[in-house]
């Protein structure tokens, strides 16, 4: 069975910085592409970034360049969000989520770790 | 890159069909068969129910069917059930090589 389950959510204030966790199981996680969506409190779904299953391409939101750095160790079956210089607009849900190995949507996605950020 | 633009809301009776929109340009929905539909439920981590356009993963009901006209994707439910009440939001992949959501829309069962 996939799971992802993300971590490393919480309180911090603008200005600050968070390091999200995804780890992943029940499929060969080095294969696969990944993705970071976020969802604000009450608002639509919002694409943050992706990385390829050997890191060799990565691609990040408009909203997120500079700020935020995806990765991934492939030997810990773990994809990572780096969050710096956080802003209160950043304040969401993260979900991680796996994009198809055959062609671009996402397949399976963590319950999703809320980020708060506010003074 | 601007999110698609979905219908807020759309209701239906139970038994019914209903149809969701979801129009983008000619760098997302109208350029690819990479779109694909999710369903949300309060509280919950989205759900895949449509993708490349009109294909149903396995174990999603054939009440749910895509479809694609130029620039505009669509979503019917037919049979509409009350456990269809949900969330939807629509999403395509880009010519930038990202992912772009629609704006979403809120589906009541009346």
């Amino acid at each position: 069975e996939v799971q992802l389950v993300e971590s490393g959510g919480g309180l911090v204030q603008p200005g600050g910085s968070l390091r999200l966790s995804c780890a992943a199981s029940g499929f060969t996680f080095s294969s696969y592409s990944m993705n970071w969506v976020r969802q604000a409190p009450g608002k639509g779904l919002e694409w943050v970034s992706y990385i390829s299953s050997s890191s060799s391409m990565i691609y990040y939101a408009d909203s997120v360049k500079g700020r935020f750095t995806i990765s991934r160790d492939n030997a810990k079956n773990s994809l990572y969000l780096q969050m710096n210089s956080l802003r209160d607009e950043d304040t969401a849900v993260y979900y991680c989520a796996r994009e198809n190995g055959g062609s671009y949507y996402e397949d399976y996605w963590g319950q999703g770790t809320l980020v708060t950020v506010s003074s | 890159q601007s999110a698609l633009t979905q219908p807020a809301s759309v209701s239906g009776s139970p038994g019914q069909s209903i149809t969701i929109s979801c129009t983008g340009t000619t760098s997302d929905v109208g350029l690819y068969k990479y779109v694909s539909w999710y369903q949300q439920h309060p509280g919950k981590a989205p759900t895949l129910m449509i993708y490349d356009v009109s294909n149903r993963p396995s174990g999603v009901s054939n009440r749910f069917s895509g479809s694609k006209s130029g620039n505009t994707a669509s979503l019917t439910i037919s049979g509409l059930q009350t456990e269809d009440e949900a969330d939807y939001y629509c999403s395509s992949y880009t010519s930038s090589s990202t992912y772009v959501f629609g704006t979403g829309t809120k589906v009541t069962v009346l």
